[in-house]
């Protein structure tokens, strides 16, 4: 069965930190893996990787994809409280539905 | 630009009563659609997805149903509700089968009391 798994769950840090959240992966004819935001609403999106080893930035949010050993980070530094977030990541095979983790909640304290 | 639209925002249901949540997609076409059901607290659920008019998958059976009538239309129903229906709805649509970003609509929060 394809899952996604992340970690950690649940982090708490101090603004001007900087964070490191995991996402590990096992999904059949892998293609691409997304990571969103979200806020008290939906979900949207950040990034969307399917080369290993390439990262991708946006601002202070930067991610990359090691499909040899099946996972990616996303790294967020000097944190903010805007960053309080839940960040999911998802894995495509296609045309099958994304699969996503359960996320993980990040909360970010002045 | 595409666009995507849900109603409505909250609702406040009883036990039993009916439940029909649309979501509609302007800007494209033969969209892939997704229902998805988050509880408080919890991950994405997916409840249904749809690659065309009247193609329906279920991923998890329950009370409820899905429709897609138009080709940029998805209605999720239920003909009684469950306390366990309360949570956050979200419609989802990427553009076609061979993309992969899937963008969300803005959600509709269920209670069901």
């Amino acid at each position: 069965e394809d899952k996604v798994v992340q970690s950690p769950l649940s982090l708490v840090v101090h603004e001007g930190d900087t964070v490191t959240l995991n996402c590990s992966y096992e999904v059949t004819n892998f293609r691409s893996l997304l990571w969103y935001k979200q806020e008290k609403k939906a979900p949207t999106f950040l990034f969307m990787l399917t080369s290993s080893g390439i990262e991708k930035k946006s601002g202070r949010l930067s991610s990359i994809l090691d499909k040899k050993e099946l996972f990616s980070i996303l790294n967020i530094t000097a944190t903010q409280t805007g960053d309080s977030a839940i960040y999911l990541c998802a894995a495509s095979s296609g045309n099958t539905p994304l699969v996503f983790g359960k996320g993980t909640r990040l909360s970010v304290i002045a | 630009s595409q666009t995507i639209h849900q109603w409505p925002a909250t609702l406040v249901q009883p036990v039993g009563s009916p439940l029909s949540l649309e979501c509609t997609v302007e800007g494209t076409s033969n969209p892939n659609l997704y229902w998805y059901r988050q509880a408080a607290g919890r991950g994405l659920q997916l409840l249904f997805y749809s690659i065309g008019i009247d193609q329906i998958s279920s991923e998890v059976p329950q009370n409820l149903s899905a429709s897609r009538p138009q080709d940029r239309q998805f209605i999720l129903s239920s003909k009684k509700l469950l306390l366990s229906d309360s949570g956050f709805y979200l419609c989802a649509w990427k553009v076609h089968p061979s993309t992969d970003t899937q963008y969300f609509g803005p959600g509709t929060r269920l209670t069901v009391l």
